[in-house]
């Protein structure tokens, strides 16, 4: 059984401060892994995709994979009111999606 | 809208009607695939389809759950015979190809209400 695990939240995380979220996986076989994001009510929206080891960056959001260790972040960078959402980690396991249950994250003006 | 487009937005049966559901794919992607979220839950695989073509369902209840993906058309997931358990956010989502790093664009889901 593929799992992907996720800390449940709320994460709290001061306007203007780095908020940091966290996933881990299985699956040693995965190769490919993605961060999207979901307010309330809506539907899952793309924010990253990460393929290699190491650390991916686009606007304020880096992306970072460890393969050795199972992990990939999301580091949201000057968080922002807009950025409180649900964000769901998911690997792509032949060509279905599993996801973690997602972490709740809290922008404090 | 170029878009993945799901309707209705909302949906509500009575017990042991049937629910369908339309998603139509974004331009260019002829690989679709629906989930199904459940309140304060993470999203579960249904089933992958291609044009014609059921990939794999295995995400999918053996019974009153069907899918289809026609050649011309929309994709329909449909349920027979629903109960108060099927009431959920069911999402679609298209991509390019079919291989493990196309990322996968959602539609807006529809939200399934049995009474």
């Amino acid at each position: 059984q593929k799992e992907v695990e996720q800390n449940s939240g709320p994460l709290s995380v001061p306007e203007g401060a780095i908020a940091s979220l966290n996933c881990t996986y299985s699956d040693r076989g995965s190769q490919s892994f993605f961060w999207y994001r979901q307010y309330s009510g809506k539907s899952p929206e793309l924010i990253m995709s990460i393929y290699s080891n190491g650390d991916k960056e686009d606007g304020r959001f880096t992306a970072q994979l460890n393969k050795a260790s199972q992990y990939v972040s999301l580091l949201i960078r000057d968080s922002q009111p807009s950025d409180s959402a649900t964000y769901l980690c998911a690997l792509n396991s032949n060509y279905q999606l599993i996801w973690g249950a997602g972490t709740k994250l809290i922008i404090k003006p | 809208n170029a878009g993945v487009m799901q309707n209705p937005r909302h949906l509500v049966r009575r017990r042991g009607q049937e629910a369908r559901l339309r998603c139509s794919p974004m331009k260019g992607h002829s690989h679709v695939y629906w989930y199904r979220q459940l309140p304060e839950e993470g999203l579960k695989f249904m089933v992958y389809l291609q044009k014609e073509n059921i990939i794999d369902e295995s995400g999918m209840p053996k019974e009153r759950f069907s899918a289809e993906f026609p050649k011309e058309g929309p994709s329909i997931l449909r349920i027979q015979q629903v109960v108060r358990g099927d009431s959920a956010a069911y999402f679609c989502a298209s991509s390019p190809l079919g291989v493990g790093n196309q990322p996968q664009h959602f539609g807006d889901g529809t939200r399934l209400s049995i009474l």
